[in-house]
């Protein structure tokens, strides 16, 4: 199956500081979302990009798919940034039938006041 | 209605007791999943349903029994669990890949605990 790797496993911020996140993958894909866990479980997803460059407000997402990595930049960090972020890709089983979504092992955000 | 609703949001059971997990989205999505997270651990599918049938079971012991009576809801029949089994337990929808876009919609997940 597709390996995923994220970078760093964990990171500690002050409260403005910028940082990026990278998600290598080790096959072509399909799907690739950047998700945010909150403290409670909730999932919540931040990009769906598997390719190309978006933005959303204090973050922003990139894909090179050529070259299998995706980054998470989150500028400006807010406290309540702090959670685990998780980089998950899919690729299709083929035909009509839907693909596995497979996890990163995440990484831990703590963002300081 | 851009949500996927899960209740209830905490269960405590005993081994020998009988619960289902229920999952529920208003979004149109087609294709409807559970996933399984342990602490500290990225989620694992466990499984998914495709227009309503059971497309991927994940070798997930029989004592998870998942169910899906209409397109708009799953459930997780749970019975005769062992403490290993308590986890975050996730329902996820999406649309039809073909579909721009194309992404996964979680729920705020079931925190389970077997006693």
């Amino acid at each position: 199956g597709i390996q995923v790797e994220q970078s760093p496993p964990d990171l500690i911020l002050q409260e403005g500081a910028n940082s990026t996140l990278r998600c290598n993958f080790s096959d072509s894909v399909n799907n690739l979302q950047w998700f945010h866990q909150n403290p409670w479980g909730q999932l919540i997803n931040l990009f769906y990009i598997p390719s190309g460059t978006k933005q959303n407000g204090r973050l922003s997402a990139t894909t090179v798919a050529t070259e299998r990595y995706s980054l998470l930049y989150i500028s400006s960090s807010q406290t309540t940034d702090s959670g685990v972020y998780f980089c998950a890709v899919e690729r299709y089983a083929g035909g009509t039938s839907y693909g596995k979504l497979t996890f990163g092992q995440g990484t831990i955000l703590t963002v300081h006041p | 209605d851009t949500e996927v609703t899960q209740t209830p949001k905490h269960l405590v059971m005993g081994m020998t007791n009988k619960k289902s997990l229920k999952c529920e989205q208003h979004m149109g999505h087609r294709a409807m999943y559970w996933y399984k997270q342990k602490a500290k651990k990225p989620p694992e599918l466990m499984f998914v349903y495709s227009y309503e049938k059971l497309s991927i079971n994940e070798s997930v012991p029989s004592r998870f029994s998942p169910e899906c009576p209409n397109s708009s809801l799953l459930n997780l029949h749970l019975h005769a669990l062992q403490p290993e089994d308590s986890a975050l337990y996730l329902c996820a929808s999406s649309q039809d890949k073909g579909l721009i876009d194309y992404g996964y919609t979680f729920g705020s997940g079931t925190r389970l605990t077997v006693v």
